[in-house]
């Protein structure tokens, strides 16, 4: 079946450090791969996505690479505010048993930056 | 726009009521989801529908009840639910259900108490 590991957090960063939050997968077809964020309270925003291998994704700053040779989605940003502090999920989108695609979530990081 | 809109934002229902929480997108989308999302926990998937028909159950309690009106709404009935059922249900949508790169946008969730 399909997987997603994630780094175990809290991660705490100052404010402009780099980050990096390791994401490895297991699929068994050939799968998208999504960072979602969720701000305290709010709900599930699409940060960036990579839909083949090579691919990179970016948004605000945010990148990440889809490395089939490693099942690696890992997700950097070269220097980090407090507004980034959130919880972050690694996902994969793949194909069901019933022909439709469904997100296999990580079990998410938790950032805090500090000023 | 990307947006998912979701009612009400926070519920509050005894065990013996029967609620619904309501999903609205206007993206064209034919895919539409309901997940469950614990503290501190990643989303869980409930249900897919797709092109207005139900094609995913993930094996949910006959107590909550989906509905797709039409190709814009979703609906999620709610009764005689137990206090394990509070947590944040969140709506989501995509253009298919079965589409490679699918992104599938999420709304800001209702938050439901089972007291």
């Amino acid at each position: 079946g399909n997987s997603v590991t994630q780094m175990e957090g809290p991660v705490t960063l100052s404010e402009e450090a780099f980050l990096t939050i390791n994401c490895t997968y297991t699929a068994t077809g050939y799968p998208s791969l999504f960072w979602y964020v969720q701000y305290p309270g709010e709900g599930l925003q699409l940060l960036l996505k990579a839909t083949k291998a090579d691919d990179k994704g970016s948004n605000k700053g945010f990148e990440a690479t889809y490395r089939k040779e490693t099942t690696s989605f890992h997700l950097e940003k070269g220097s980090v505010q407090v507004s980034d502090s959130a919880v972050y999920f690694c996902a994969l989108s793949d194909l069901t048993d019933t022909g439709r695609r469904a997100l296999t979530f990580g079990s998410g990081t938790r950032l805090q930056v500090q000023p | 726009d990307t947006e998912v809109t979701q009612t009400p934002k926070h519920l509050v229902m005894g065990m013996t009521n029967k609620k619904s929480l309501k999903c609205e997108q206007h993206m064209g989308h034919r895919a539409m989801y309901w997940y469950k999302q614990k503290a501190k926990k990643p989303p869980e998937l409930m249900f897919v529908y797709s092109y207005e028909k139900l094609s995913i159950n993930e094996s949910v309690p006959s107590r909550f009840s989906p509905e797709c009106p039409n190709s814009s709404l979703l609906n999620l009935h709610l009764h005689a639910l137990q206090p394990e059922d509070s947590a944040l249900y969140l709506c989501a949508s995509s253009q298919r259900a079965d589409g490679d790169g699918n992104t599938i946008y999420f709304g800001e969730g209702s938050w439901l108490t089972v007291v």
